[in-house]
């Protein structure tokens, strides 16, 4: 167990509403990810961390802003949320030397967006 | 950039029997990380196994070993003594040694044990 949380883990969204999913880790670990999972892609990187306040886009970011003002959370915001977003995001962490260079996956959530 | 690739969307195997799921990567890197991560139905991704790189020793966890071949760039996973258990979306991923250190997937295989 890397101690990874994910919030909320289902929700259900108009289009065009704001969304934003939360992850928190309990372990300080320094490297954050979200990633979602669709049908025939398997699990594709939307932003990632490196530390707080700094982040970058991974593959699929058009449409995703993400922010880490604290060590322990890492914030994934649909500003405008669209049917194409409807999937399983996925938050993970690397915690490097403290779980052997090995990536833990948090739970997932599930967002529908009608 | 990296990418991976599964070319087996579903493979099906008897229980108790031995399976091998397939892995091909590309990459220009010379030291990085390979796993294969199991999704249940219950969508939760576990780490089934990894494999350093720099190790020629293919690496082995129970019945789950691998058959890594760092030149043809082939990365397989072998079940031996399938159960039940064993059924589920099998993802290959790959994880550079360097940098941000972001997974890189293939598109999965779904496993379907027959009893």
């Amino acid at each position: 167990d890397a101690g990874i949380t994910q919030s909320p883990r289902h929700k259900v969204t108009e289009t065009g509403t704001p969304v934003t999913l939360r992850c928190h880790q309990t372990e300080n670990h320094r490297y954050m990810y979200w990633y979602r999972q669709d049908p025939g892609h398997g699990l594709r990187l939307i932003h990632y961390s490196y530390g707080v306040k700094d982040t970058d886009k991974g593959e699929v970011s058009d449409g995703y802003s993400v922010s880490r003002s604290k060590t322990e959370d890492f914030l994934l915001t649909l500003e405008s949320a669209t049917s194409s977003q409807t999937s399983v995001y996925f938050c993970a962490i690397n915690g490097q030397r403290t779980t052997g260079n090995t990536i833990y996956f948090g739970e997932g959530s599930w967002l529908t967006v009608v | 950039a990296q990418t991976v690739t599964q070319s087996q969307p579903e493979m099906s195997v008897q229980e108790a029997e031995t399976v091998t799921l397939s892995c091909t990567y590309d990459t220009s890197e010379s030291d990085y990380y390979l796993f294969w991560y199991k999704q249940p139905p219950s969508r939760q991704m576990i780490l089934v196994i990894r494999q350093e790189a720099y190790k020629q020793q293919n690496a082995t966890e129970n019945r789950f070993s691998v058959n890594f071949q760092k030149a043809a760039k082939s990365f397989s996973l072998k079940i031996s003594d399938s159960q039940l258990g064993d059924a589920a979306m099998y993802f290959c991923a790959y994880r550079s040694a360097r940098g941000a250190q972001k997974l890189v997937f293939g598109q999965g295989t779904r496993l379907t044990i027959n009893p």
